[in-house]
């Protein structure tokens, strides 16, 4: 059965710090995982989605990572700005499904 | 193209009456899945449609709710005697055969009073 845990629970940083937010996963056997941003209130926005194949994944500032065999995921915030802040969730599939299983997020401030 | 579009994005109602929510997911995409999410917790799994046919539902998906995806197009969830327990972010998503991630609509809220 397929956990998703993600550290920090919540994370104060000044502007322009580069920062971590850690995602780790108990059954190993992903075809991919996924990461996406939430504004209180609204969905989900898709930021990144790494294949098993793949190690890392980068979009503008962002840059996730995928180590399948320790069951963790990273997702590296370059030079943050005070709109980098929400919350962050990681995803990564039950196995033999099509189904996200999602972790508690990391609610992120950056401040001015 | 769109997007998932969800109707409404708002919903307040009385204890005991039944509510109906729509999702509009990517035009192309054949697979379908129903979240609920509630404060300061991540999405949970509810039920999930590949085309029309429902394949998993949820342990949490009691026999108050109901999912229906017709024509493989559109969803509907459907909550009957609604409780206060029911509040909480409805959220609709949509992939594409194969692994190609989820794309989420914003969300219906609901608030039962």
């Amino acid at each position: 059965k397929q956990e998703v845990t993600q550290i920090p629970a919540a994370l104060s940083v000044p502007e322009g710090e580069n920062l971590v937010l850690n995602c780790s996963f108990t059954d190993s056997a992903i075809y991919n995982l996924q990461w996406f941003r939430q504004d209180p209130g609204k969905g989900l926005t898709s930021l990144l989605l790494i294949q098993s194949s793949q190690r890392e994944q980068t979009s503008g500032r962002l840059n996730a990572s995928l180590d399948k065999s320790s069951g963790r995921s990273t997702l590296y915030i370059a030079a943050s700005q005070p709109g980098d802040s929400a919350t962050y969730l990681c995803a990564a599939p039950s196995s033999g499904t099509y189904k996200y299983i999602f972790g508690t997020g990391t609610r992120l401030k950056v401040l001015a | 193209d769109t997007g998932v579009s969800q109707n409404p994005r708002h919903k307040i109602t009385k204890r005991g009456q039944n509510v109906t929510f729509r999702c509009d997911p990517i035009s192309e995409h054949n697979r379908l899945y129903w979240y609920r999410q509630t404060l300061g917790q991540g999405p949970e799994f509810l039920t999930y449609f590949q085309n029309e046919a429902q394949l998993e539902k949820s342990r949490l998906l009691s026999d108050r709710f109901s999912a229906e995806r017709p024509k493989g197009s559109f969803s509907t969830l459907e909550i009957q005697r609604t409780e206060q327990g029911d509040s909480a972010m409805y959220l609709c998503a949509s992939s594409l055969e194969g692994e190609s991630g989820y794309t989420f609509g914003s969300g219906t809220r609901l608030t039962v009073v």
